[in-house]
């Protein structure tokens, strides 16, 4: 139990659905992040929010859109995404965003 | 950008046996993170390095922060099966203002009982 809690664990999807990934944590953490795992690659940051305002967006294609409503939650959004968005979606938090970052156990995202 | 190289890629070693792995960087880092991946898991941290030439230990892990700041290593002494997973190294620079952890590709460790 790492105190960032990912739902869901697993999820397929057509390439013209709309899903959203959910992240939470009650560690009392003022920055989240969202975090893409592909096989063979280092993990490659997306979003960062500190203090629910996003801090870093990082060259993200405009079908993930991601959602801060307050300290303790993240969501992730997603529409009309392509094969080569199949991977691991990972949130973390930290208290700061120059302190060490707690993972969630990931969404594993299947695009068919 | 700045990026991370971490050797070896993977390892097979003998339950029982030392094992030492690390990362190198072109950039200084502030801070090196160390992370192990349990299949189906998230990363969980192992060790936090703040300062140059820092040597923290967790239990049979051990952890040191280069006097270079360019690079950092992880030794695993007397490796048992639960130690199988992917280790991950992260740096991040704080010079000015608060840069992403870049993380290297991982050290994917195998023990064979």
């Amino acid at each position: 139990e790492t105190g960032v809690t990912q739902t869901p664990r697993h999820l397929v999807m057509g390439m013209t659905n709309k899903k959203s990934l959910k992240c939470e944590q009650h560690l009392g953490h003022n920055a989240m992040y969202w975090y893409k795992q592909s096989a063979k690659k280092p993990l490659e940051l997306m979003f960062v929010y500190n203090f629910k305002e996003q801090t870093e967006n990082n060259s993200v294609p405009s079908r993930f859109s991601p959602e801060c409503p307050n300290s303790s939650h993240l969501f992730l959004h997603l529409h009309t995404l392509q094969p080569e968005d199949s991977a691991l979606y990972l949130c973390a938090s930290s208290p700061q965003e120059d302190q060490p970052q707690h993972f969630g156990d990931g969404t594993r995202l299947s695009i068919l | 950008g700045q990026q991370l190289n971490q050797s070896p890629q993977s390892m097979f070693i003998q339950e029982g046996e030392d094992v030492s792995m690390n990362c190198t960087s072109s950039s200084i880092f502030n801070t090196w993170l160390w992370y192990k991946q349990d299949p189906g898991e998230g990363p969980v941290l192992l060790i936090a390095l703040y300062k140059a030439g820092e040597l923290t230990s967790n239990g049979r892990l051990t952890a040191q922060f280069g006097i270079t700041r360019k690079d950092s290593f992880l030794n695993i002494s007397a490796s048992i099966p639960s130690d199988v997973g992917i280790y991950f190294c992260a740096g991040q620079t704080l010079d000015s203002g608060n840069t992403p952890l870049v993380f290297g590709k991982g050290t994917r460790l195998s023990v064979i009982a």
